[in-house]
């Protein structure tokens, strides 16, 4: 059974710390995908990453597959009140549709 | 807007009751995923199509669970004789598959309310 741990599950910090998102698998995967996700919406997608190794950098989000394609990091600098949100990291491989999901990560950031 | 629908947005009905929820994916979209979230925790995949195909269907998705996808287009997900245990966020994506990614969009979501 594939799985994705995500840590920490909590994270409440103020505006301007930075923080890294982590999530890990004893499994590999062909893509591993990050998404936001709002109270009461669904997940909105913010990268993917496919190549192991790869870094990937959304203005202050950066994100990053390792090596091996089991794990993947979101670091997130100078973190602003519109960062709050659930984040979700979650896998995919070729033989199948379905998508892997973390637990998520709750980020409160405080003005 | 060209995204991910889903209707109703909320859905509350008594145990032992039908419901049943629509998805209109992205129009050239050839993927819909359909997954069910609870509250702190990630979605879950319940089934895929593939135009009409439906290509593999999850555990979770017991024999009170039906979907489809008749034209490839829009989907249904339907369940019977609803329990509390079903109350949950029902989401449903689409993606056009491009190996080895399959990237795939979301819809808002519909959210259940089994009393």
């Amino acid at each position: 059974t594939q799985l994705l741990e995500q840590s920490p599950q909590f994270l409440s910090i103020q505006e301007g710390e930075n923080l890294t998102v982590y999530c890990n698998s004893s499994s590999v995967f062909s893509s591993l995908q990050w998404y936001r996700q709002e109270p009461g919406e669904g997940p909105v997608l913010l990268v993917t990453v496919v190549t192991g190794g790869e870094v990937k950098k959304l203005k202050r989000l950066t994100f990053q597959f390792g090596d091996a394609r089991k794990d993947s990091s979101l670091h997130i600098t100078a973190a602003q009140p519109g960062d709050t949100g659930l984040y979700l990291c979650a896998g995919g491989t070729s033989n199948t549709g379905k998508l892997i999901f973390g637990q998520g990560t709750t980020l409160q950031v405080k003005p | 807007d060209t995204g991910v629908s889903q209707n109703p947005r909320h859905k509350i009905t008594k145990r032992g009751q039908n419901v049943t929820f629509r998805c209109d994916p992205i129009s050239e979209h050839n993927r819909l995923y359909w997954y069910r979230q609870t509250l702190g925790q990630g979605p879950e995949f319940l089934t895929y199509f593939q135009n009409e195909a439906q290509l593999e269907k999850s555990r979770l998705l017991s024999d009170r669970f039906s979907a489809e996808r008749p034209k490839g287009s829009f989907s249904t997900l339907e369940i019977q004789r609803t329990e509390q245990g079903d109350s949950a966020m029902y989401l449903c994506a689409s993606s056009l598959v491009v190996l080895p990614t399959d990237e795939q969009f979301f819809g808002p979501g519909t959210r259940l309310t089994v009393l």
